[in-house]
């Protein structure tokens, strides 16, 4: 079965570059989710999308954004990184906010 | 504002022994609860999914109960193997309007073989 696809799976960028991580969800999935995990904690609600539209937003930084495309796929960009931003960051989808949601394996980002 | 609670934190047993996990949370407003377990540093796999509506569900050795008017949830694992060793992390979906889904912060499992 399909799974959420996430992409890169490893990135190493620099203090103050840019970032983009994206998100496949699962086929006829609508909604998507976007969380950060630092090292021992647990997952930080980022942002949320459904139908392509902001549907919630949490602690996301200003430096952050995201936005859901017409084939439902999102993308988070971060700019001028700090070294606090490595952490693991993951999407998940579901159908609707009643059904189950589908974590895709993330993509470990690290700030040097 | 919605809160979940893991207890314990961390929990050891030896290989072969039944455990049971357990999750709170403050708002009985939800639309589900869900049992994710993470192995370090890797993706959140999904156990179980509990409606608002249902009282339990069962997977295999796993079994998850879910009281909402009181916000308790259980996880019992049946036979524990050492494959079972883990990080696992209660979620709850807010039926309030917050389109989001709010985990606790997990209990770390693990089996002594």
């Amino acid at each position: 079965a399909a799974g959420v696809i996430q992409s890169p799976r490893h990135l190493i960028k620099e203090k103050r570059e840019t970032a983009t991580l994206k998100c496949y969800p699962i086929p006829r999935h609508d909604t998507v989710y976007w969380y950060q995990q630092g090292p021992g904690q647990d997952p930080q609600f980022l942002i949320s999308f459904y139908e392509k539209m902001q549907s919630d937003k949490g602690s996301i930084p200003d430096r952050f954004s995201a936005q859901q495309f017409s084939d439902y796929h999102s993308e988070l960009n971060m700019s001028s990184l700090e070294l606090g931003d490595s952490a693991l960051y993951f999407c998940a989808s579901s159908r609707d906010t009643h059904t189950e949601a589908f974590f895709g394996q993330g993509t470990r980002l690290t700030v040097v | 504002k919605q809160e979940v609670t893991q207890i314990p934190a961390a929990l050891s047993v030896p290989e072969g022994e039944n455990l049971v996990l357990n999750c709170s949370f403050t708002d009985s407003a939800i639309y589900n609860l869900q049992w994710f377990r993470q192995d370090p540093g890797k993706g959140l796999t999904s156990l179980l999914l509990i409606q608002s509506s249902q009282r339990e569900q069962t997977s295999g050795r796993l079994n998850a109960s879910l009281d909402k008017s009181s916000g308790r949830s259980t996880l019992y694992i049946a036979a524990s193997q050492p494959g079972d060793s883990a990080t696992y992390l209660c979620a709850v979906r807010p039926s309030t309007g917050d389109d989001k889904i709010i985990f606790g912060k997990g209990t770390r499992l693990h089996i002594l073989p």
